[in-house]
């Protein structure tokens, strides 16, 4: 049971235009999202996170949204830079028990071609 | 400031045979965490400890799998013995942050070792 889920595997995007990584939810004790990069052979890296109580929150060139009604969040690069090229994973947390827990989707490869 | 470190790099063993992997997390961290990520999947977690008590065991394989954090600083965990569907990368994360802490938190990664069982 896929409680986080990155539908789309990969992504191939132009240098300077905009990178859209999408990622849905089903749980809705969800309170808490981040988005991880990882390059090979590296641990994942944070990136940008989002409170569900906000709908957006931008950092340089990174941007993530939130619908919390559609359960669906996207992160948005934007202009996309051939040194973007890893993997993405996007994250959410709820609390359990007297802990929090990140509970990961499976990734999207992006890759920007210069 | 240093980040996770995580020893070793890459391992390979036979099918029940034992491993360990060790893992020192960000100085201060409270909490540290264990993952395993199967190729094309994300991580998983294994166990979370704050300082050096347990907090999250539950998916854990038990029978198997055992893990312990020295004096609330780093941590071991042990595969005895192994089989096929171990091999995997085992990533060591830590964070600030304390049981029932409201909003997010960032976990930090360390570069994981990847076991090869054969």
């Amino acid at each position: 049971d896929q409680q986080v889920k990155q539908n789309s595997p990969s992504l191939s995007v132009q240098e300077g235009r905009i990178s859209i990584l999408n990622c849905d939810y089903t749980n809705s004790m969800f309170d808490y999202f981040l988005w991880y990069k990882k390059y090979p052979a590296e641990g994942p890296t944070f990136l940008i996170s989002i409170s569900s109580i906000k709908d957006k929150n931008e950092d340089g060139r990174f941007t993530v949204f939130l619908n919390k009604s559609a359960k669906h969040l996207s992160l948005h690069i934007v202009p996309s830079q051939p040194g973007d090229s890893a993997v993405y994973f996007c994250a959410a947390s709820a609390p359990s028990g007297s802990a929090r827990q990140l509970t990961f989707g499976s990734g999207t490869q992006l890759t920007v071609l210069p | 400031e240093a980040g996770v470190a995580q020893s070793p790099r890459y391992k390979i063993i036979e099918k029940r045979q034992s491993v360990a992997f060790w893992c020192n997390p960000i100085s201060g961290h409270a909490t540290l965490y264990w993952y395993q990520q199967i190729l094309g999947q994300g991580p998983k977690l294994l166990i979370q400890f704050q300082n050096n008590g347990v907090v999250d065991d539950s998916q854990l394989p038990k029978d198997r799998f055992s893990a312990e954090r020295l004096k609330g600083v780093d941590s071991t965990l042990k595969i005895q013995p192994a089989k096929l569907e171990d091999s995997a990368v085992y990533l060591c994360a830590s964070s600030l942050s304390r049981p029932g802490l409201a909003g997010g938190e960032t976990q930090y990664f360390g570069p994981g070792t990847r076991l090869l069982v054969l």
